[in-house]
C-alpha cells in the first residue's frame, strides 16, 4: 500500500537555526515528492517538488529537500529559520502511473524568536 | 497571480442535508481535484477529474458524493444526505498538465460543519 509518514508531529527550532522536516515514503516504483505548507486558516501552499535529477531541490521561502532513494526519504530542510516560517508542513507523494497524491500526516513547525 | 478560489468558506448543515461546494479552478488548468482534512488529521484524496469526467477516486468517494463542471469555469462537489463525519476542510486543487510536472495549485478550503 502506498503511504507516506512524517515521524514528528511537531517540531520546535530557534530562529536563525537550521531545520529540518522528515518524511519517508512507501510507494511503488519512483515517484514524484512534494511539500506543501498550510498557514492557519488557509489552503496548501506548494513548496517544492522533485521529479527526476539532482537530489538537492530548491523551492520557495529558501526551503529546500533532499531526496534519499536508499532511505525512501524527502526531508524538508532550510538553513535558518524564521519566525513566520511556523506552520503546518505537509509531504506529499504521487505514485507515476496514477494521478493520485498521498499525503503525510503533516508536522507542526513552531520557530521561537 | 491565478489562484484557485472556493466557495463558500464556512458552511453549517443539519445532518442529512444535501450540500454543494464550489470551486473555481486556474482558468487554463484541465485537471481537478477535491481533497479533505478531517480537524486534526492528514489531507485526504477524494477525487480527480478531467475531460468531463472522473479519472481516478479513492475509496471515501462513494455514492454520497458526485463532481460536476456544470460550465467553463466552476469545479462542484456535491455531498448528498451530509453526515457527521462529513465534517472537514473540503480542498480543491487544479493542474495543467498530467504527469510528473503537474504540480497542484490549492484553494483555501471550505470548512463544513455538519450538526
Amino acid at each position: 500500500a502506498q503511504s507516506v509518514a512524517q515521524p514528528e508531529d511537531q517540531v520546535n527550532v530557534a530562529e536563525g537555526n537550521p531545520l529540518t522536516v522528515k518524511c519517508t515514503y512507501s510507494v511503488s516504483g519512483n515517484p514524484y515528492l512534494f511539500w506543501y505548507v498550510q498557514y492557519p486558516n488557509r489552503g496548501l501552499q506548494f513548496l517544492l517538488k522533485y521529479i527526476t535529477g539532482d537530489n538537492l531541490v530548491k523551492g520557495s521561502y529558501g526551503f529546500e529537500a533532499e531526496f534519499n532513494k536508499s532511505q525512501t526519504s524527502f526531508h524538508l530542510k532550510k538553513p535558518s529559520a524564521l519566525v513566520s516560517d511556523s506552520a503546518l508542513y505537509f509531504c506529499a507523494v504521487r505514485d507515476r502511473d496514477f494521478n493520485k497524491f498521498y499525503f503525510g500526516s503533516g508536522t507542526k513547525l513552531n520557530v521561537k524568536p | 497571480e491565478p489562484e484557485v478560489t472556493q466557495t463558500p468558506s464556512h458552511q453549517v448543515t443539519q445532518m442529512g442535508q444535501e450540500v454543494i461546494l464550489r470551486c473555481v479552478p486556474i482558468s487554463n488548468h484541465l485537471y481537478f481535484y477535491w481533497y479533505r482534512q478531517i480537524l486534526g488529521q492528514k489531507v485526504e484524496f477524494l477525487v480527480s477529474f478531467y475531460n468531463n469526467e472522473i479519472s481516478e477516486k479513492s475509496e471515501i468517494f462513494d455514492d454520497q458524493f458526485s463532481v460536476e463542471r456544470p460550465d467553463g469555469s466552476n469545479f462542484t462537489l456535491k455531498i448528498r444526505s451530509t453526515k457527521l463525519e462529513d465534517s472537514a476542510m473540503y480542498f480543491c486543487a487544479s493542474s495543467e498538465m498530467r504527469g510528473g510536472q503537474e504540480t497542484q495549485y490549492f484553494g483555501p478550503g471550505t470548512r463544513l460543519l455538519v450538526l
